[in-house]
């Protein structure tokens, strides 16, 4: 069965590096999301992307934040200069554009920032 | 305002018995919604989703839901848990139920099997 892919599942960075994390989607999938989850709280949405466009983006998602498709396999997400509070599990979803739309998630990637 | 609210953080079952976990919304029309569970060091994984229809939903690992309009709920139940069932529950909604659109998710509830 097909599954999103993630990259890589853990990383640790120092506060104001760059971190780009790696989401491969299911294959005829157009949707593309990334959520986060802060420890010991709710999952929350960031981005969506449709057709090499944010469709959406929450008021997490400032210019620190970035996302790309840089080939037809992978979505990423880039933290320009990362923060100690943007240490997360950061999960990728992806969906097919249908009226019933499921999204199917990643396992995600722990992100540390120190 | 809308949310999504799962009002119970931690739950205990015995194995083999049965598992029940509430999920309550607030939206003016009713959303898509769906269950995910976490499994430890895991992703999110879809157990079931109701998009319309019949109000009795079933999905993966003997699970199923009941949707209630009067009630706005979609509860989560499995008549028998196993110890596999140990994990964090998270209901979600659509409610904008179109392509594209964020879900929003509750707080989640954590469940733990005793032998």
């Amino acid at each position: 069965e097909p599954e999103v892919t993630q990259t890589p599942s853990h990383q640790v960075t120092q506060m104001g590096q760059e971190v780009i994390l790696r989401c491969v989607p299911i294959s005829n999938h157009l949707y593309f999301y990334w959520y986060r989850q802060i420890l010991g709280q709710k999952v929350e949405f960031l981005v969506s992307f449709y057709n090499n466009e944010i469709s959406e983006k929450s008021e997490i998602f400032d210019d620190q934040f970035s996302v790309e498709r840089p080939d037809g396999s992978n979505f990423t997400l880039k933290i320009r200069s990362t923060k100690l509070e943007d240490s997360a599990m950061y999960f990728c979803a992806s969906s097919v554009r249908d009226y019933q739309e499921t999204q199917y998630f990643g396992p995600g990637t722990r992100l540390l920032v120190l | 305002a809308q949310s999504v609210t799962q009002p119970d953080i931690h739950i205990t079952v015995s194995e083999g018995a049965s598992l029940e976990l509430r999920c309550n919304y607030s939206y003016g029309a009713t959303p898509y919604l769906f269950w995910y569970v976490q499994s430890p060091g895991q992703g999110l994984q879809l157990l079931l989703k109701y998009f319309s229809g019949d109000t009795l939903v079933q999905g993966i690992k003997g699970f199923e839901a009941e949707f209630k309009r009067s009630q706005s709920s979609f509860n989560l139940r499995k008549p028998s848990v196993h110890w596999s069932d140990a994990a964090e529950y998270f209901c979600a909604v659509d409610p904008i139920k179109a392509a594209g659109n964020k879900l929003t998710f509750g707080g989640g509830t954590r469940v733990l099997v005793k032998p």
